[in-house]
């Protein structure tokens, strides 16, 4: 069965610092990579994707993946307080094609 | 302006009552979920549909039914609530295999 890993499960870090979570894949067949990230008391919201090996950045947002080593990451670069949420990863399975979450690392920022 | 709505927000019912969650999308989305959302065990998936009438189910279906008779719309049945039950419930769409819109979510408590 497929299983996502990620860590750490929380984090506090200081306004202004960068963070890195990550997220560690069973199953090698997996394909098609999200970073969801969902506020207290609101739905999950897709941030990024990747479908292949490689970096994509977005503003203070950069995510890896390394389908090798089944790892997938999310970096966080000058984080705000509003980066303040719980961060799923997810991904689709190579076998069943069913998309799998993670359970979460909760982030918090401190101004 | 791409939106999954959900009803009710918040739901309490006694065990052993009739439960319907309604969830409509406005983006002609072909696949449509239920997922449930608790402390520790994060988000589990409950059904998922492909189409109108094309309904599969997920992880976690045990107690819970579900139909789908218009593209836009996806309800959740819990006949018969049970205690264990109470949990936050997102519905979620996406076209074929890209990413997920999730709607507000449903508190429901079942007393």
């Amino acid at each position: 069965q497929q299983n996502v890993q990620q860590s750490p499960e929380s984090l506090i870090v200081p306004e202004g610092a960068r963070t890195s979570l990550n997220c560690t894949f069973s199953d090698s067949a997996s394909q098609y990579f999200w970073w969801y990230r969902q506020h207290s008391g609101k739905a999950p919201k897709a941030l990024m994707s990747i479908f292949s090996n490689g970096e994509k950045e977005e503003g203070r947002f950069t995510i890896h993946l390394n389908k090798a080593s089944l790892h997938f990451s999310l970096h966080i670069r000058d984080s705000q307080p509003s980066d303040s949420a719980l961060y799923l990863c997810a991904g689709i399975t190579g076998n069943t094609r069913k998309l799998i979450f993670g359970l979460g690392t909760t982030l918090q920022v401190q101004p | 302006d791409m939106k999954v709505t959900q009803m009710p927000r918040y739901l309490i019912k006694r065990m052993g009552e009739n439960v319907l969650l309604e969830c409509g999308q406005d983006m002609s989305h072909e696949t449509m979920y239920w997922y449930r959302q608790d402390p520790g065990l994060g988000l589990q998936l409950i059904y998922i549909s492909y189409d109108v009438d094309s309904n599969s189910e997920g992880d976690i279906p045990k107690g819970y039914r579900v139909s789908r008779k218009k593209r836009e719309h996806f309800s959740l049945i819990l006949d018969s609530a049970k205690t264990n039950q109470t949990s936050v419930y997102f519905c979620a769409s996406s076209s074929g295999q890209e990413t997920l819109y999730f709607g507000s979510g449903t508190r429901l408590t079942v007393l």
